[in-house]
């Protein structure tokens, strides 16, 4: 069954990095993904797609601060040089020939 | 740019079918490389997936909703549409349009309450 599992909540300090994580099952594991962000009372804004070798298409606008990375059937979000502005949810999200799923999100704190 | 925007009522009654449309601008929804979709958010929950569709005419529900929900195209008026019937206080949320792909565009959004 297709499905992308993420950590409920992170949290990071200012001016640091933090990395999120989104995983596939194994049985998924080349299976590419997208990132969104949703800030505080916002609607989802496009963040990435992140292929399974790693590579990632970003969206306009989007910070350098934001990078994409690939190991076996996990995919990682890392925003580096943490600004208040990044406290938001983040979610992942896949897809099949016929479905497409969302992680339930990670709510990102930044302290 | 693309933008999207979703119209329709705020609120509707149990019972009764919810209804919304998706106007595009900047970019035509008959390119068969695309597909469009909604997505809806009810209050405090995550995103939830209801359905894509593309001009190529394929079309995918979220099976939880595959019974009740109705997504199509009209090209003439570069517009997409939802539907679902029978609509309880459980169908309360925000409903999102979207076009898959890199980059997604995604709607502002439209909170539409069920309630008598």
């Amino acid at each position: 069954q297709l499905m992308v599992t993420q950590s409920p909540s992170a949290s990071a300090s200012l001016g640091a990095s933090v990395k999120l994580t989104c995983t596939l099952p194994s049985a998924h594991a080349a299976y590419a993904i997208t990132w969104h962000q949703q800030q505080p009372g916002k609607g989802p804004r496009f963040l990435m797609r992140l292929d399974s070798d790693g590579s990632h298409i970003k969206g306009d606008g989007i910070p350098d601060r934001f990078s994409g990375s690939s190991s076996g059937a996990e995919r990682y979000l890392t925003i580096s040089s943490l600004q208040a502005e990044d406290e938001a949810d983040y979610y992942c999200q896949t897809w099949d020939s016929d479905i497409r799923v969302f992680g339930g999100g990670t709510k990102l704190t930044v302290l | 740019q693309l933008h999207l925007q979703e119209t329709g009522p705020g609120l509707v009654k149990p019972s009764a079918t919810l209804s919304l449309t998706c106007s595009v601008s900047g970019g035509s929804i008959n390119n068969k490389t695309y597909y469009w979709g909604w997505v809806r958010q009810s209050p405090g929950m995550g995103l939830g997936w209801i359905g894509t569709t593309n001009s190529g005419g394929n079309t995918d529900y979220n099976p939880s909703l595959k019974s009740r929900v109705t997504i199509s195209m009209d090209p003439s008026k570069n517009q997409f549409s939802l539907k679902v019937s029978s609509v309880t206080v459980a169908d309360t949320a925000v409903y999102y349009c979207a076009r898959w792909g890199a980059p997604t565009f995604w709607g502002p959004g439209i909170l539409v309450t069920v309630s008598s």
